[in-house]
């Protein structure tokens, strides 16, 4: 089975401070990469697909990049309504699934 | 608007069976694959397993040997059976259409598994 990972585990920032959360994969997963945004005590929202592709509505701070195995999650520039926790979620075919990494907390410093 | 909901009790007995349903609206359940995930308390997101309209499932394999999930077209519903559950299974399940990435949620229903 592909395992997902996550650093940082937790992050702490500033208002206005650029934000990076890294994902990586146990094996090569091409770019079936989503990111998702969890607030607290709410849904978790889709992001990013397809490794590097906003999702309608998705403000322009957000952004995603990677290939492969390793992959990024960017905040340009952190607002109080980003804090929230953050998790990647491989959809790889072969084998078909959906495993989601052990998310980022992120919160306002 | 595509809204998905689900349904169900709300507290299950150990050893017991945990069925839910959700129901899709603004959405033929006959396009797409649809899912479910679920998130014990305090803990991370956990997909179960998804079904397509004609009826193909994958699961999770840790999770394999007692779910099951089903369709009904005709109410444009899908439904999670997850049997011999333990407070383990305790959790908010999440029901979500797959794009293939989750774009649409449910709210979550909260099953408590007493012992």
């Amino acid at each position: 089975d592909i395992q997902m990972t996550q650093s940082p585990s937790s992050l702490s920032a500033s208002v206005g401070d650029r934000v990076t959360i890294t994902c990586r994969a146990s094996q090569g997963i091409s770019s079936f990469l989503a990111w998702y945004q969890q607030k607290p005590g709410k849904v978790p929202k889709l992001l990013v697909y397809a490794a590097s592709t906003l999702q309608s509505g998705v403000p322009s701070r957000f952004s995603g990049s990677g290939y492969g195995t390793e992959f990024t999650l960017t905040i340009s520039s952190l607002q109080p309504e980003d804090v929230g926790d953050y998790y990647c979620q491989k959809y790889d075919s072969a084998p078909p699934g959906f495993t989601f990494g052990p998310g980022t907390k992120v919160d306002i410093k | 608007q595509v809204q998905l909901q689900e349904s169900g009790p709300g507290l299950v007995k150990s050893s017991g069976t945990l069925s839910l349903t959700c129901t899709v609206s603004g959405d033929s359940i006959n396009s797409y694959y649809w899912t479910w995930i679920r998130q014990s308390p305090g803990k991370g997101l956990e997909w179960i397993g998804y079904i397509y309209a004609g009826g193909s499932t994958y699961y999770n394999p840790s999770l394999k040997s007692r779910v099951s999930i089903s369709v009904d077209t005709s109410k444009n519903q899908f439904s999670l059976t997850l049997t011999s559950v333990t407070p383990a299974d305790t959790a908010v399940y999440y029901c979500a259409r797959s794009v293939p990435a989750f774009d649409v949620w449910g709210q979550g229903t909260m099953v408590t598994v007493s012992s």
